[in-house]
């Protein structure tokens, strides 16, 4: 089982709507990323979190807005997406040798 | 920018075989990972080197990180059908929040 928690598994929205990806950890580690995964591709960095202060925007969209209320959970807003943006949106946290612990992820679509 | 380039692109081969799989870049990275990951699910992590020359073996599948800590290798004997799935490498510079994928193996095993 996953320590990493992403909601919803599955997510379709109208290039108009507004919705957020939720991810919620409990590792106890201070450092969250998001990524964006297209079909065949590896995962491509969008964000990443240190102590709940956005580090690192790797010049993504300002259709996707990222949120950390606390250390244990990361938000991903969604505003106004185009088709392209439909990929599996992956949330990672960190631990003490760097490594990544995955969330299952939410596969979105964009219609 | 860095990249991690993973070869060989596709793998497709028999049970029992033995394969290898390298991750390769010009940048030098303080920790390399190497994760799986099956369809539709977040890459689940294999293992972490942090060391230049370090070989670490869990089971059938064996790990080193190059000397000058640039690149890794992924070794692993006799295949099994469930090691099919999308092998990706992924490091972190020094003095950097990132986490960089490399350009992904996809492994098919055949019974």
């Amino acid at each position: 089982d996953t320590e990493v928690t992403q909601t919803p598994k599955h997510l379709v929205m109208g290039m108009t709507n507004k919705k957020s990806l939720k991810c919620e950890q409990h590792m106890g580690h201070r450092a969250m990323y998001w990524y964006k995964q297209k079909a065949k591709k590896p995962p491509e960095l969008m964000f990443v979190y240190s102590y709940e202060k956005l580090s690192i925007n790797e010049s993504v969209p300002s259709r996707f807005s990222p949120e950390c209320p606390n250390s244990s959970l990361l938000n991903l807003h969604l505003h106004a997406l185009q088709p392209e943006d439909s990929a599996l949106y992956l949330c990672a946290s960190r631990g003490t040798r760097a490594e990544a612990f995955f969330g299952q992820g939410t596969r979105l679509t964009v219609v | 920018t860095q990249l991690l380039e993973q070869s060989p692109q596709f793998l497709s081969i028999q049970e029992g075989e033995n394969l290898t799989v390298y991750c390769n870049s010009s940048s030098v990275f303080s920790s390399l990972q190497w994760y799986r990951q099956e369809p539709g699910e977040g890459p689940v992590l294999l293992v972490t080197v942090v060391t230049g020359g370090e070989v670490k073996k869990l089971k059938r599948l064996t790990f080193q990180f190059g000397d000058a800590r640039k690149d890794s290798s992924l070794h692993i004997t006799a295949a099994q059908p469930g090691d099919t799935g999308l092998y990706l490498c992924a490091g972190r510079s020094y003095n950097t929040d990132k986490l960089i994928f490399g350009t992904g193996t996809r492994l098919q095993v055949f019974p």
